[in-house]
């Protein structure tokens, strides 16, 4: 199993560009999430999905879009990218949720 | 808003002590998970220990909880520099809102050779 997958690794973007960021898990977990880590700040969570087609916000969702078509994936669109949003980005699944998560490898962005 | 809060913010230790992690946080929990954080990597997770649990071990790894403190410590026994890392500690909050995780801001732990 590869577990949970991120592309990209790393992304510079221009303030007011649009992307997605990709999550793909093959656990078959019911629960994903995303969350950023910026420095002295730990991880905060943005989006949550339950299951296919059921997503709701985390503690910082402003800026940030989500869908969750299938079980496997879950995309984090950034609507119009703001240097605020210059982070590291983990997207994670579980079983389900408040389980064990199981973490990617990060894709770290840059927002000019 | 932060959950749990690790103490301290950094240690650094020698090879072959032990290092010891501490967590508070504020609201009823259904459980308590420890993560593991290599620079520049994604979290590993390294323990879960549930609200009606005390104590847990894995290998080197000891994990208490006082619900009636709302605290946790982690220790490490016999450390090694590859446990050189960043801890982190999640709360499952035992509320409407318990399929989600808040987690600290980390415990930075360097162990020199």
């Amino acid at each position: 199993n590869a577990g949970v997958t991120q592309t990209p690794k790393f992304q510079v973007l221009k303030t007011g560009q649009s992307m997605t960021l990709q999550c793909a898990q093959d656990m078959n977990h019911e629960y994903m999430s995303w969350y950023r880590q910026d420095p002295g700040m730990g991880l905060r969570l943005i989006h949550y999905s339950v299951g296919a087609g059921i997503t709701d916000q985390g503690e910082v969702p402003n800026g940030y879009n989500v869908s969750r078509s299938t079980t496997e994936d879950f995309p984090l669109r950034l609507l119009s990218a703001a240097p605020s949003q210059t982070s590291v980005y983990f997207c994670a699944s579980s079983p389900h949720g408040g389980d064990t998560q199981y973490f990617g490898p990060g894709t770290r962005l840059t927002v000019l | 808003s932060q959950q749990g809060e690790e103490d301290p913010q950094a240690l650094s230790i020698q090879e072959g002590e032990n290092a010891t992690m501490n967590c508070s946080y504020k609201t009823s929990i259904n459980n308590l998970q420890w993560y593991r954080q290599n620079s520049g990597r994604g979290l590993v997770h390294l323990i879960l220990i549930r609200s009606n649990e005390r104590e847990k071990h894995s290998g080197r790894l000891r994990v208490t909880l006082d619900t009636s403190k709302k605290s946790s410590s982690l220790l490490i026994t016999a450390s090694r520099a590859a446990d050189t890392a960043s801890y982190f500690c999640a709360t499952a909050d035992s509320g409407g809102s318990n399929y989600k995780l808040t987690f600290g801001k980390g415990t930075l732990l360097t162990v020199n050779p």
